[in-house]
């Protein structure tokens, strides 16, 4: 199976802050990878898919971009609405899997 | 609008069976691929299992092969995961969720329900 690891597992960002997460595969995915933003006791949001696009209605403070087997969601100006748990996944190939998560909180 | 509502959740003792259903409405049901998705209590985030859109085609996650079962009946908008032999490591809260579609080139879950609980304590 496809190992899939965030980093950090938690960050602590203000209003304001640019924000990045990390994911990298444990194998080539191409660009077969997702990110989603789930808050306490809610579904999970698809935020962008194919790591760079950008889900209609998305905010464009949200972008995501790929270098090799490593990935990046970035938050250009965290705002409040932001604070949530992040997580990657990827759909190259059965079973797909996911990161471990990455919480961002409020500094 | 789109919508995805799980049901059948419970409490179940182990190695007992349980079946959860997904209705959905607002979109065309058997042009979708669909999943389901678990969170156990404080935990991330894992896939289950996909049924291709017509059913053809259903891949499952190692920890539920030969125990769990995905399936649909496109008549009646609604998917399925039928649990048998359930543990304790089953319990979670269950998602469906749709898959985004073949006109984007990947698969990614765009759509998720509500979820449901089960439980599996003796």
């Amino acid at each position: 199976d496809i190992q899939m690891t965030q980093s950090p597992s938690s960050l602590s960002a203000s209003v304001g802050d640019r924000v990045t997460i990390t994911c990298r595969a444990s194998q080539s995915i191409t660009s077969y990878l997702n990110w989603y933003q789930q808050k306490p006791g809610k579904a999970p949001n698809l935020l962008i898919y194919a790591a760079s696009s950008l889900l209609s209605g998305v905010p464009s403070r949200f972008s995501g971009s790929r270098s090799g087997t490593d990935f990046t969601l970035t938050i250009s100006s965290v705002q409040p609405e932001d604070f949530a748990t992040y997580y990657c996944q990827q759909s190259y190939i059965t079973p797909y899997t996911f990161g471990q998560g990455t919480q961002l909180d409020i500094k | 609008q789109v919508q995805l509502v799980e049901s059948g959740g419970s409490v179940v003792q182990p190695g007992r069976s349980l079946r959860l259903s997904c209705a959905t409405s607002g979109f065309t049901f058997r042009s979708y691929g669909m999943h389901w998705v678990r969170q156990a209590p404080g935990k991330g985030l894992e896939w289950m299992a996909l049924i291709w859109y017509d059913g053809s085609n259903k891949y499952y996650a190692d920890s539920v092969k030969g125990r769990f079962t995905i399936s649909r009946d496109n008549s009646k908008n609604t998917l399925y995961l039928q649990m048998n032999s359930l543990r304790a490591e089953d319990t979670a809260v269950y998602y469906c969720a749709r898959g985004l579609g073949w006109d984007y080139g990947i698969d990614a879950f765009d759509i998720w329900g509500q979820g449901t609980m089960v439980t599996v304590s003796s």
